[in-house]
């Protein structure tokens, strides 16, 4: 199994302009995460999923979407790029909500925003 | 809300030091408590997980514990190596599936 892979690995955008994060996994988990981390910090939750269909909120949504068509594929969205988006952005996933149930995340997308 | 502390930031011991770090949440009300490594320009790989049930969990040199009455986890780390330096991340999660992160601590082992 790859786990969970994200695509690309770095991306650099001017102000205003758009792109799409991938994010996709072969593990068949029912669940999946979107979180940004700044330089110092934790992460942070930005949207996540709970199967394919149902996305909702995290912690830090504005200025993204997402959806999920497929159980494998979660894809994050930024419209109208701000600095602030500048971070490095984590895929996770886990097979469902047993207490036995870990994370598994993907390499990272790094975005800088100029 | 929860919220999850990792005190010290950073920490720098000599090789062969054994160590622990430290992980403290608000709410006790968890389901799991995961600990992660983090080399840096990475992502996360998992370490330990332990249930709300369980008390400790080990592989290998590292031991994690859990006091979910106290809002405390320790990571225990023995015999340090140079390849341990990384930022060890601890995420609580409680039954409603969506994680809080703490901040990590940034270990340096020297030789």
């Amino acid at each position: 199994n790859a786990g969970v892979t994200q695509t690309p690995k770095f991306r650099i955008l001017k102000i205003g302009q758009s792109m799409t994060l991938q994010c996709t996994q072969d593990m068949n988990h029912n669940y999946m995460y979107w979180y940004r981390q700044d330089p110092g910090m934790g992460l942070k939750l930005i949207y996540y999923s709970v199967g394919a269909g149902i996305t909702d909120k995290g912690e830090v949504p504005n200025g993204y979407n997402v959806s999920r068509s497929t159980t494998e594929d979660f894809p994050l969205r930024l419209e109208l790029a701000a600095p602030s988006q500048t971070s490095v952005y984590f895929c996770a996933s886990t097979l469902g909500l047993a207490a036995y149930n870990e994370q598994f995340f993907g390499p990272g997308t790094r975005l800088t925003v100029l | 809300k929860q919220e999850v502390t990792q005190i010290p930031a950073a920490l720098s011991v000599p090789e062969g030091e054994n160590l622990v770090l430290n992980c403290s949440f608000t709410d006790s009300a968890i389901y799991n408590l995961q600990w992660f490594r983090q080399d840096p320009g990475k992502g996360l790989t998992s370490l330990l997980l332990i249930q709300s049930s369980q008390r400790e969990q080990t592989s290998g040199r590292l031991n994690a514990s859990l006091d979910k009455s106290s809002g405390r986890s320790t990571l225990y780390i023995a015999a340090s190596q140079p390849g341990d330096s990384a930022t060890y991340l601890c995420a609580v999660r409680p039954n409603a599936g969506k994680s809080t992160f703490g901040d990590g601590t940034t270990l340096t082992v020297k030789p």
